[in-house]
Order: C-alpha cells, then sequence, then structure tokens
C-alpha cells in the first residue's frame, strides 16, 4: 500500500500572491496529477506529469505553474491568487501500465482573502 | 464539449433499494477504461469499479456492478442493497490511449447519493 500527502491542507493568502502546494507519494508511480475541484463542475485537470522534470498541461493550466523534481513530489504554483478560483485541489496518482486506476490524496482547500 | 457527462446532478433512495448512476461518455479511442470514484462527505475519493473497453462481461465489485452498453457509450453504476454509508457523491471518469503513454483521465460532474432509513 502507499499514501499520498497534501501540504498544506488550508492554504489562505492574498489576491495577486504566489502559493504553493506540495503533494508527495510514496506508491513509486511515474505519472502525477493536479486537479481542482469547484462545488459542482467535478474535477479539472491542471497539470500532469509523466516522470520526473516532465510537465504535461491539462484544461485548466492557465495561472499556474508545476514542478516535478522528483519521482516522489509534484508542487502546483497558483501564480497570483484571485478569489474566483478558492476551491479544492486534489493530487492524485497512477501507475504507467494501462487500465490503472488513480489513487488521490485527501485534497488541498485555497482561500484567497 | 465534455468527455464524460453525468445527467443526474442528485438521487435520493430508500435503504435497501437499488439504485443506477447514469454515464455517457465520448471518445475516438478503440480502446479505453472507465472508472467509477467515491467522494464521502469528508472529501477522500476512492476507486470503486472498473471497465475494460474490450471486455463484454460487466464489472462487478461487492455490491457495486457496471451496467456497460458500448454502442451506446454507456456504463452504469448499480448498486444494489443500499445502505446509509453509501451516502457520496459518486464520479464517472474515462482514461484514453492506454498504450500512447497518454495519461489524462476526464472526469464527469459528479452524482450525490443520499440513502434515506
Amino acid at each position: 500500500g502507499g499514501i499520498i500527502t497534501q501540504t498544506p491542507k488550508f492554504l489562505i493568502g492574498q489576491e495577486g500572491q504566489k502559493l504553493t502546494l506540495k503533494c508527495q507519494q510514496n506508491f513509486n508511480h511515474d505519472t502525477m496529477y493536479w486537479y481542482r475541484q469547484d462545488s459542482g463542475k467535478g474535477l479539472r485537470l491542471i497539470y500532469y506529469s509523466i516522470t520526473e522534470n516532465d510537465l504535461q498541461k491539462g484544461d485548466l493550466s492557465e495561472g499556474y505553474d508545476a514542478s516535478r523534481e522528483k519521482k516522489s513530489s509534484f508542487s502546483l504554483t497558483v501564480t497570483s491568487a484571485q478569489k474566483n478560483e478558492m476551491a479544492v485541489f486534489l493530487c492524485a496518482s497512477s501507475p504507467t501500465n494501462s487500465g490503472n486506476t488513480l489513487y488521490f490524496g485527501e485534497g488541498s482547500r485555497l482561500i484567497v482573502v | 464539449a465534455q468527455k464524460v457527462t453525468q445527467t443526474q446532478t442528485s438521487i435520493s433512495v430508500v435503504e435497501k433499494t437499488t439504485v443506477t448512476m447514469d454515464c455517457v461518455y465520448e471518445t475516438r479511442d478503440s480502446s479505453y477504461f472507465l472508472f467509477w470514484y467515491k467522494q464521502t462527505a469528508s472529501g477522500e475519493i476512492v476507486f470503486l469499479i472498473r471497465q475494460d473497453s474490450y471486455k463484454k462481461e460487466n464489472a462487478t465489485v461487492g455490491h457495486y456492478s457496471l451496467n456497460f452498453q458500448k454502442p451506446k457509450s454507456s456504463i452504469g453504476l448499480i448498486i444494489t442493497a443500499t445502505q446509509i454509508e453509501d451516502s457520496a457523491v459518486y464520479f464517472c471518469a474515462m482514461r484514453e490511449g492506454p498504450y500512447t503513454g497518454y495519461q489524462n483521465f476526464y472526469f464527469g460532474k459528479g452524482t450525490s447519493l443520499t440513502v434515506i432509513p
């Protein structure tokens, strides 16, 4: 078994501030993901990475940067926080083999004041 | 256009009855995978069940089963003998391109299930 740890659980920042969320996994999975969950809108992909130092943009990448410096970690930066992007951010990982499911972290809630 | 669509926003059922949640998807791939996830009130998201597109038999795990209708691009989740703890939001998801390294999962917007005693 393994676990995905997201920090912090709550991230509070001011409008316009650069804010970073971190994610660690000990599954030894190749692929990692960042999703944003807004109420009533399901999960939307921001970035994913299929290996160390790889980055792939999802549908919602504008306004975000990501970094995969190690296989086990994947960070997401909100480049300029806005009040309309308060949401829950979910990190997930998956083996590369076809058909394997995603494993999710517990989520990080972004609050912009 | 949405690749995965769940039209039911919320459903309420009486405990111990059967419920079906609908999901339709859109893909050009000949091979793909379909998943259902459950998100509890705490926010935790767990994997429930998976259907491989090349398999004709409907997947079954415990009291979860799938109704896979490939010609209709439909993958319904059936929960039999529902329990109070089944109350949650259920997401349908699709994974395309398993052999090309394309790793994107597409999610529906979710269906909120309430099981009433």
